[in-house]
This record gives C-alpha cells, sequence and structure tokens, in this order.
C-alpha cells in the first residue's frame, strides 16, 4: 500500500511570494494533518482535515492556509512568505477519530525562503 | 494545557549500549501515549504506544511502560545499533485525540 506522498520534495522561494505544497495520504485515510519543523521551535501543528472539513488549527498567523479534496488529497498555502518560513513541512494521515494519533507522515517538503 | 517534556539531547552512545529517553507529561484525564521516530531525511513513523496505565509499548527491541504514578513514559534499548540513530519524539492525545508533542531528542549511536 502506497505510503503519504508529498510534493515537491525541496522547494526555494523569494520573501513576499507564495507557496503551494500538496499530500496525497494513504488510500482509505481521511483525516491529513499538517506540521511545520524547525530546528528551534521543533514539531509546530498547523491544521487537520477530515472529510474536506478543518477540524483543528494551530497557533500560526492566517498566512497559513489549507483545504482538502473529496479524494483526501490535502494543499497547503502560505502566502507572504518570511524568511522565518523556512522550514520542514510534514503531512500525516491517518483514519481519524480515536485512530487520528496513529498517524503516518510523508518524507516532508523542505522549504527555503530566501 | 497539556504537555511533553522530553530529555535534552543529542544523546551519544556506543553500540551495544543500554539506552534510555526520559519523556513526562502534564495532561488532563488520561491520554494515550506515544513514541515516534523519525530517521535521516524521512518523515516521523510510530515506533510504539500506549493507551492505558502500566501498559507496555514495544517494537523493534525498544519499549516503554505508561507510569501514571510518575507521569512519566521513558523510552528504553537494551542493546543499541548504529542504525538506531534518529530523532525520538514522545507524545500524548489531547481529549481531541490531537497530537501533543515533546521537542524530540537526537539519538547518535557510534561504532
Amino acid at each position: 500500500k502506497a505510503g503519504v506522498t508529498q510534493t515537491p520534495r525541496y522547494l526555494i522561494k523569494t520573501r513576499g511570494q507564495q507557496v503551494t505544497l500538496s499530500c496525497s495520504p494513504i488510500s482509505g485515510h481521511r483525516s491529513v494533518s499538517w506540521y511545520q519543523q524547525t530546528p528551534g521551535q521543533g514539531l509546530q501543528f498547523l491544521f487537520e482535515y477530515f472529510s474536506e472539513t478543518q477540524r483543528n488549527k494551530g497557533n500560526f498567523p492566517g498566512r497559513f492556509s489549507g483545504r482538502q479534496f473529496s479524494n483526501s488529497r490535502s494543499e497547503m498555502n502560505v502566502s507572504t512568505l518570511e524568511l522565518g518560513d523556512s522550514a520542514l513541512y510534514l503531512c500525516a494521515s491517518s483514519l481519524g477519530g480515536e485512530k487520528a494519533a496513529e498517524a503516518f507522515f510523508g518524507q516532508g517538503t523542505r522549504l527555503t525562503v530566501v | 494545557g497539556d504537555s511533553v517534556t522530553q530529555m535534552e539531547g543529542p544523546v551519544t552512545l556506543s553500540e551495544e549500549a543500554f539506552l534510555t529517553i526520559n519523556c513526562t507529561y502534564t495532561a488532563t484525564g488520561y491520554p494515550s501515549l506515544f513514541w515516534y521516530v523519525q530517521y535521516p531525511g524521512e518523515g516521523l513513523q510510530l515506533l510504539l504506544k500506549a493507551t492505558k496505565a502500566d501498559d507496555k509499548g514495544s517494537n523493534k527491541g525498544f519499549e516503554a511502560t505508561y507510569r501514571k504514578e510518575t507521569t512519566s513514559f521513558h523510552l528504553e534499548k537494551g542493546s543499541v545499533q548504529v542504525s538506531d540513530s534518529a530523532v525520538y519524539f514522545c507524545a500524548l492525545t489531547d481529549s481531541n485525540y490531537q497530537l501533543i508533542w515533546g521537542a524530540g531528542t537526537k539519538l547518535i549511536i557510534k561504532p
């Protein structure tokens, strides 16, 4: 069974630009969560989608947004990029509910803002 | 709110040494507890879990016991290998089944 696929793997953007990252979850998984991982702040939760609805949101500014499609694929968008947005962005899929914590992670998208 | 505290890394050990990575938590209610591992260049993988007090999770030679009295979930392995070098994350689920993460502990195993 295919794992969680994130594209692209690497991205370099300029300050002020916007970026869209994509995540394809494991087949049958309806929950997709996004995380930002940086050396200084560790793993920080961005948001979770379940059946196209955002169920939980972390403490990030409105420049960070996401959506989920009917096939459970998810995208996250960051507008007006700042240098501090440079990070590894991880997507995790799960069955949701009580199984939400048994998450399967993608390899991540490494975003560098210059 | 709920939180997880892990020992700071990096932890550096020689091959075949005994490993302990400490994890303590603060939570209302009765969370489930997890250890995830992140190998270099990869995403996180669930290593083991425990859902109630005194449960022991185990996988790949790693073990952790849910200790409610000390609010701890320490990760142990009897004999580490170079291939165990990775970052280890302790986590719990809150009342919304959302994962609350520790800061991660980098483990370096030298041959």
